[in-house]
């Protein structure tokens, strides 16, 4: 079993529509949870970031963390063509390596 | 504004070649880390180094090998080039200080592998 399991989708959506990503993982021990974008041919890039548990809210992108459930969730609002991308989480414990999910691939239909 | 730079952005070689990945970083990063990425996997850790001349293994180091002899260069190296090494290789680099454990990454190199 994998330390961290994210849906690789693919996901297509409508713009403007609500976009919903999960991860669950397995180590209880996680206290930082990251979200990463990355475009076609780029590198992934930090989206968002939460210590612990709770909301974290950017804009259109809220993250959530429920550690009880070891579940995290990433939510875009009014989704735009520009959102497209594969979204990746990210965890780890207290120190600098980091548990990647396999990525999911979202497409926003203009 | 940060960067993380990657020697090449494709690359195709011969099974068997010794190919060498060369990562760049200008934030004077303590910690800079080597993935690949397959689709359906992720990334996964090949090695990562928290300092000069210092490296640990990662999840699959096999067949791979590193080398850091100046703080922002961080260097992969295929000893002999197998097909199933094709993949996207990407480089990161972070931290210690109390920013979060943030790794910033390289646009990755795309290696093919005949």
């Amino acid at each position: 079993q994998k330390e961290v399991e994210q849906d690789p989708g693919p996901l297509s959506v409508p713009e403007g529509a609500i976009v919903s990503l999960n991860c669950t993982y397995s180590n209880s021990a996680f206290q930082y949870f990251m979200w990463y974008r990355q475009y076609s041919r780029k590198g992934p890039e930090l989206l968002m970031y939460t210590y612990s548990s709770g909301n974290k809210e950017d804009g259109r992108f809220t993250a959530q963390v429920d550690k009880s459930s070891k579940y995290i969730s990433l939510f875009i609002r009014d989704s735009q063509p520009s959102d497209s991308a594969t979204y990746l989480c990210a965890m780890t414990s207290n120190d600098y390596k980091l548990s990647f999910g396999a990525g999911t691939t979202v497409t926003v239909r203009a | 504004d940060v960067k993380v730079t990657q020697s090449s952005r494709y690359l195709v070689k011969r099974t068997g070649e010794k190919v060498f990945l060369e990562c760049v970083q200008d934030m004077d990063h303590e910690n800079m880390f080597w993935y690949r990425q397959d689709p359906g996997l992720g990334l996964r850790l090949i090695y990562f180094s928290y300092d000069v001349k210092m490296k640990e293994k990662g999840d699959i180091p096999e067949g791979y090998s590193v080398s850091r002899e100046k703080k922002e260069r961080f260097s992969l190296i295929l000893e002999s080039a197998s097909t199933n090494q094709t993949s996207m290789y990407l480089c990161a680099s972070s931290t210690f200080q109390a920013a979060g454990p943030e790794q910033f990454f390289g646009p990755g190199t795309r290696l093919t592998v005949l």
